[in-house]
This record gives structure tokens, C-alpha cells and sequence, in this order.
């Protein structure tokens, strides 16, 4: 599976949107990428997945650029229970069974 | 639905001593369970990969002996740590696959402290 590059942490504003990147420049045709979090002891939370084109959910929306070699999650209205790390994963094809590698993350800190 | 649970959330234990760790899917069947560890300040790395009726399959450098993991049905997989050492405290997560489903369901984690 491909690696990916996210910032080691980040802080934002309650109430504003949250951005986070991703790089992954050898991300292969058949990668897809998934962001998980994970909020202080607790087990990691799916957020959103996709291919190649921009995805959105109740959640979050997932921007992927059209090289594909990076991408970023948006939290459109960030709130203080968004405080977690956030992680980038590419992964081969969209069975779960493949396995799910993660990085160090980007710890995120929402700010009131 | 999909819920995944572990028990118990938190143990301690003396140094030699066996820990056994449930995780169950609360709402589906789970063809396929993923062990993760993780030490504080850390990533999750996965631990071993077990499929319902069949043995593990363990990562790179990971002791299957040392982690038991039994996948009896498709709603239970356990992870026994045998002869715990305080070097095997850590916070032990697990994963569970829906059956025919793409995504991966995480338990809230336990917590293992070896004295």
C-alpha cells in the first residue's frame, strides 16, 4: 500500500472549517483513499472514502485531486468533540478484508 | 448497527499471567476480525488478521504463540496474551469485517496494564 504524509498537528477554530492534508504520491490506480479518526482512547471512527472523485458525507467531504497524489478532509463546521487524530490511509481496492496500515496521523485540536 | 464491543475495556494483571480479550460484533457477522496494538503516543499497528473458522494470520514479528487469537464464530474472536509482561502493556483494539460488507467496524479498545 501506498504511504501517505499528513501533518504532525494542527489547530482550528471552533465553528470553522477544518482542512486536512494528505499527501500520497505513489498511490497506485487501484488505491483508494480512507480517512479514519481516532479520538483519545477510544477505537478508530470511519469517516469517509473514495477513489478519484470528491465524496461527501454527514461527516465530512473528502477533496482528491485530480492527480490523485494528494487529498484533503474537510469538517465543514469543526467542533470541540472533532478534537482527535485524524488518519490518512490508502489501501488497495475497496474490500475491507485488505488491511488497513496506519501512519502517525495529524493530531487535531479544536480551539474554542 | 454495526457496533463492535471488547471485554473488558481495562485490565490489570501480574507479570506471567494470561489475559484473554473478547471482541464481538453486536449487530453482524463478522467473517473477518483484525487484532491492532498500540503504545501510547503511537499509531495502531496491526497485530494479526483472523478469519471466522480458520487460523490467523499473524504480522511480521508478532508471536503467535505468545497471541492467541480464536475466530469460533462469526459474532467472537479473543486475543489471549500468554505470560504477560509489562512490555505487553498496551491498548489492544479490534476490527471486524460485516459479512459481505467493505468496511471495518472498531471496537472501543482494552486497555492492558502488566505489573
Amino acid at each position: 500500500d501506498a504511504k501517505t504524509t499528513q501533518p504532525t498537528s494542527m489547530d482550528c477554530a471552533e465553528g470553522r472549517a477544518a482542512n486536512l492534508p494528505c499527501n500520497h504520491s505513489t498511490i497506485s490506480g487501484n488505491e483508494y483513499v480512507y480517512w479514519y479518526r481516532q479520538i483519545h482512547s477510544q477505537g478508530p471512527q470511519y469517516i469517509i472514502h473514495g477513489l478519484k472523485n470528491n465524496e461527501t458525507n454527514e461527516m465530512a467531504s473528502l477533496i482528491i485531486t485530480e492527480d490523485r497524489k494528494s487529498s484533503t478532509l474537510i469538517l465543514p463546521h469543526a467542533t470541540l468533540r472533532d478534537t482527535a487524530v485524524y488518519y490518512c490511509i490508502v489501501r488497495v481496492g475497496e474490500a475491507a478484508g485488505n488491511k488497513l496500515t496506519f501512519g502517525g496521523g495529524t493530531r487535531v485540536l479544536v480551539k474554542p | 448497527g454495526a457496533v463492535v464491543s471488547q471485554h473488558p475495556s481495562w485490565v490489570i494483571c501480574k507479570s506471567g499471567t494470561s489475559v484473554k480479550i473478547e471482541c464481538r460484533s453486536l449487530d453482524f457477522q463478522a467473517t473477518t476480525m483484525f487484532w491492532y496494538r498500540q503504545f501510547p503516543k503511537q499509531s495502531l499497528m496491526l497485530m494479526a488478521t483472523s478469519n471466522e473458522g480458520s487460523k490467523a494470520t499473524y504480522e511480521q514479528g508478532v508471536e503467535k504463540d505468545k497471541f492467541l487469537i480464536n475466530h469460533a464464530s462469526l459474532t467472537l474472536s479473543t486475543l489471549t496474551v500468554t505470560s504477560a509482561h509489562p512490555e505487553d502493556s498496551s491498548f489492544y483494539i479490534c476490527s471486524a469485517r460485516r459479512l459481505g460488507g467493505n468496511e471495518q467496524f472498531f471496537g472501543p479498545g482494552t486497555r492492558l496494564t502488566v505489573l
